[in-house]
């Protein structure tokens, strides 16, 4: 079974300029997590969505961020413009439902501001 | 909401040895212990879990233990090896599917 896919696994670009990251949970996960997790630092929730429905984004910074999960499956999560401070990783998880406590993380975006 | 401490932030044992990283969380309500293990450029990795109503988990050689008086809990890993060295976390699910994570545990386990 393929895991949690994220692409692009690094990614560089200048202050001001916007990005976007690409999650593909695992096949059936309904429910799907974007996390920042900064260096040193534990994942911190930005996102969650069960199925189509984001049902909690009280963490995400709605000025610059923004995110979609169209039919319920991938996910794309967007920062414009970036800055200086955006620089962290960025990991989906996905879990089948929302009452099934494991979480599955990807690899991450590493993102880095300059 | 949830407030988790870890500690200590970074850990060097030598191999064979034991190692223990405790975590704190400031609300009851949460109910939910997991354990997760990060290696260099991959994404946290659950290794072993504990719910509010059981005291103690164990899984080979590792083993969680739960002090809800205390609101604390702890990750023991026994005869470490070298492949144990990675960073890791520990996490608690308050109200209901959502999970505040510690600020992580660097594991180095000298050959």
């Amino acid at each position: 079974e393929a895991g949690v896919v994220q692409s692009p696994r690094y990614k560089i670009i200048e202050k001001k300029q916007p990005v976007a990251f690409w999650c593909n949970p695992i096949s059936g996960h309904n429910t799907l997590y974007w996390y920042l997790q900064n260096l040193g630092q534990g994942p911190e929730l930005l996102i969650r969505y069960e199925n189509e429905e984001a049902v909690d984004d009280s963490q995400l910074p709605k000025d610059r961020f923004s995110a979609e999960r169209l039919k319920g499956v991938d996910s794309t999560l967007k920062i414009q413009p970036a800055e200086l401070g955006d620089s962290a990783v960025y990991l989906c998880a996905s879990s089948p439902h929302r009452a099934y406590n494991e979480q599955f993380f990807g690899p991450g975006t590493r993102l880095t501001v300059l | 909401g949830e407030n988790v401490e870890q500690h200590p932030s970074t850990l060097s044992v030598q191999e064979g040895d034991s190692a223990v990283i405790k975590c704190t969380y400031s609300d009851s309500a949460s109910n939910y212990f997991p354990w997760y293990k990060q290696e260099l450029g991959k994404g946290p990795q659950l290794i072993i879990d504990i719910r509010s109503n059981v005291g103690e988990k164990k899984d080979q050689r590792i083993a969680v233990t739960l002090n809800k008086t205390a609101k604390h809990f702890s990750l023991h890993i026994t005869e470490t090896q070298p492949e144990d060295s990675a960073v890791y976390f520990c996490a608690a699910q308050y109200n209901f599917n959502k999970f505040y994570f510690g600020s992580g545990t660097k594991l180095n386990v000298k050959p």
